[in-house]
């Protein structure tokens, strides 16, 4: 089973400012890894996929990066609308399908 | 416009029962392989289930093995999860969710359904 490792658990970041939130895996998954954005109360929504590729209606201040273990996603300039739980999945070994554990973005 | 509606959560004791329902539609449901992803209350998000287009491949978390059964109605466009000797680890908001065309990673996400297991 790939195990997916996200930092920092929580991040602080005032808005306007650039977040960049971690996701190593313990093996190679090529660029088959998922972001996702949870808000509270609310179902996940798939923010980019292939690792660098955004979803559909994703705003261009959401990007990501990396291939093979470890993987990147950056949000610009963080709105208030930002503030959520991210995680990321690999689909690239499977079953199991594994997601990080999250990292909460908060209001500095 | 891509609707995913689960329902059949509840107050269950431990060793018993429940099915959950998934109605979709706005896509082509019988195309996507569909699946269950669940998340403890205040904990991360948790892959279950995995069921193929037409339903002769299905995949399963190691702990709920034995235990759950994913299945789909392709003509009435509906995904089911029945739940059977539950625990009280299987307590979770339980989401319905498709991939995309191509690719293994959850596009479309249901709203959830509360699974409580508690005596």
């Amino acid at each position: 089973e790939i195990v997916m490792t996200q930092s920092p658990a929580t991040l602080s970041v005032s808005p306007g400012e650039r977040a960049t939130l971690s996701c190593r895996a313990s093996q190679s998954v090529n660029s088959n890894l998922a972001w996702y954005q949870q808000k509270a109360g609310q179902a996940p929504r798939v923010l980019i996929y292939g690792a660098s590729t955004r979803a559909t209606g994703i705003a261009a201040r959401f990007s990501g990066s990396g291939s093979g273990t470890e993987f990147t996603l950056t949000i610009s300039s963080l709105q208030s609308e930002d503030f959520a739980v991210y995680y990321c999945q690999q689909y690239n070994d499977w079953p199991p399908y594994t997601f990080g554990q999250g990292t909460k973005v908060e209001i500095k | 416009e891509v609707q995913l509606v689960e329902s059949g959560g509840g107050l269950v004791q431990p060793g018993g029962s429940l099915r959950l329902s998934c109605a979709a539609s706005g896509f082509t449901f019988s195309n996507y392989w569909m699946s269950w992803v669940r998340q403890a209350p205040g904990k991360g998000l948790e892959w279950v289930a995995t069921i193929h287009q037409h339903g002769s491949e299905k995949f399963y978390v190691d702990s709920v093995k034995g235990r759950f059964t994913i299945s789909r109605d392709n003509a009435e466009n509906s995904l089911y999860l029945q739940l059977n000797r539950l625990r009280a680890d299987d307590t979770a908001v339980y989401y319905c969710a498709s991939f995309s065309a191509s690719y293994y990673f959850f596009e479309w996400w249901g709203q959830g359904t509360l699974v409580t297991v508690s005596s």
